[in-house]
């Protein structure tokens, strides 16, 4: 897992350069990833997802990449705004399982 | 449309007492979930329903029970608050296990 205790990593980025923010899985089995955004004193919301049979998936302004090699997802978001400032966490689920396993998190720092 | 909702926002509690944590969705979503995230940590599944009628745990079920009232309500009891309770809950809805979950604004619990 990630769990980092009381310290998340962090990624600090200047307003208009695009952001990556990294995530490991923990199980191969795992077919189905979400990446969430939770800013502060809100619940997660969905930014985009991605399964187990694509290595990239594009949204708005974002786009996923997945390497089941070495269990790696990564999240970028182009031209980063300062509204995009919030912790983004990755999450895994396995054969359409209710037991979705989130990660510790990343939180995105914007400067203007 | 409200999405999912979660009553009460913030609550605090002495050690021993109890409270019943409400989350309702008007989405009509079959599958429910509450969650625990505590500081610089992902979100912890606590139980889920996967359908109306049905709960199952999940993580970390210790000290908890639920019940799904309806299609649209999934509570969460605390019978005797201990301070290790102490955390942000936060309760999801999705269409099915694997499908993208909704949260809602979070509830805010001290247990002193």
């Amino acid at each position: 897992g990630e769990n980092v205790g009381l310290h998340l990593p962090t990624l600090s980025v200047q307003e208009g350069d695009n952001s990556i923010i990294n995530c490991a899985y923990s199980n191969s089995a795992s077919d189905y990833f979400i990446w969430y955004k939770q800013e502060s004193g809100k619940g997660p919301q969905f930014i985009i997802d991605i399964r187990s049979n694509m290595d990239k998936r594009q949204g708005q302004r974002v786009t996923v990449l997945l390497n089941k090699t070495v269990k790696h997802l990564s999240l970028q978001i182009a031209a980063t705004q300062p509204g995009d400032s919030a912790v983004y966490f990755c999450a895994e689920n396995r054969n359409g399982g209710f037991k979705t396993i989130f990660g510790a998190g990343t939180r995105l720092f914007v400067k203007a | 449309n409200a999405g999912v909702t979660q009553t009460p926002k913030f609550q605090v509690l002495k050690t021993g007492q109890s409270m019943t944590l409400q989350c309702a969705q008007d989405m009509n979503h079959n599958s429910m979930y509450w969650y625990r995230q505590d500081p610089g940590m992902g979100l912890r599944l606590i139980y889920y329903s996967a359908s109306e009628g049905t709960t199952d745990k999940g993580e970390v079920p210790n000290g908890y029970n639920v019940s799904r009232l309806n299609k649209r309500e999934f509570s969460l009891r605390l019978e005797s608050a201990a301070p290790s309770q102490t955390s942000v809950y936060f309760c999801a809805s999705s269409t099915q296990g694997e499908e993208t979950q909704y949260f809602g604004p979070g509830t805010r619990l001290l247990v002193l």
